[in-house]
């Protein structure tokens, strides 16, 4: 079955402890990308990767890094998590330039 | 900076009408506009794109529209169904074809 997958899926921890969301997809897609959705504000893409070892920032990418070493996976890092940084984040991949992108189920991340 | 608002009120409809959400934008120019609807809990699923040089694109019940000069598009949903009630999100992609802006989205409830 085609699909974006993350883990993990829920996540309580505390401010300045280092964590990694996973986000992997199995559809042989160039494009990723990472967003986090918050109450009123909507999605917001934090960075993107247009193919291995390609990456850049979206609209949010301050606290977070990623990494493309494989095609298929497309982790985001959070160095030093903190309060504002709780949310429900979702990656996501795509083909090509202007095609279909497909969710993955969301990660909602809590940081105390 | 770009903005993109959907009505933030939910819209409730009877089963059986034409359900319209609508996205305006404003302090942008996209490539293309793309709709997806959210069910709680899980991610966004695409639902239809529409180019800027196509006023209108349809999928089985499913109508969009995109008007560049009013910077509006507008989302129907032709004889609704209660399985119809989602959030439906609009989100703007830019000429470098990588960054995507979304609307906070619009709540459908379709009573039976």
């Amino acid at each position: 079955e085609a699909q974006v997958t993350q883990n993990p899926r829920y996540l309580i921890t505390v401010t300045g402890k280092k964590l990694t969301v996973t986000c992997s997809q199995n559809m042989n897609h160039e494009y990723m990308s990472w967003y986090r959705q918050d109450p009123g504000l909507g999605l917001r893409q934090i960075y993107y990767s247009m193919n291995v070892e390609v990456t850049d920032k979206g609209d949010v990418p301050e606290g977070y890094k990623v990494s493309r070493k494989e095609k298929r996976n497309f982790p985001l890092i959070l160095e030093s998590p903190s309060p504002n940084q709780t949310s429900l984040y979702f990656c996501a991949s795509r083909r090509g330039l202007i095609e279909t992108q497909y969710f993955g189920p969301g990660t909602r991340l809590l940081v105390l | 900076s770009q903005k993109i608002e959907q009505n933030s009120e939910a819209l409730n409809i009877q089963e059986g009408k034409t359900a319209t959400l609508t996205c305006n934008y404003t302090n942008y120019s996209p490539a293309y506009l793309q709709w997806y609807r959210q069910d709680p809990g899980r991610g966004p699923v695409f639902l239809l794109l529409i180019r800027e040089n196509e006023k209108e694109k349809r999928k089985e019940r499913l109508k969009v529209t995109f008007d560049t000069t009013l910077k509006q598009s507008l989302f129907h949903i032709t004889a609704s169904q209660p399985a119809d009630s989602a959030t439906y999100l609009c989100a703007l992609v830019g000429y470098n074809f990588n960054k995507f802006y979304f609307g906070s989205g619009t709540k459908l409830n379709v009573k039976p």
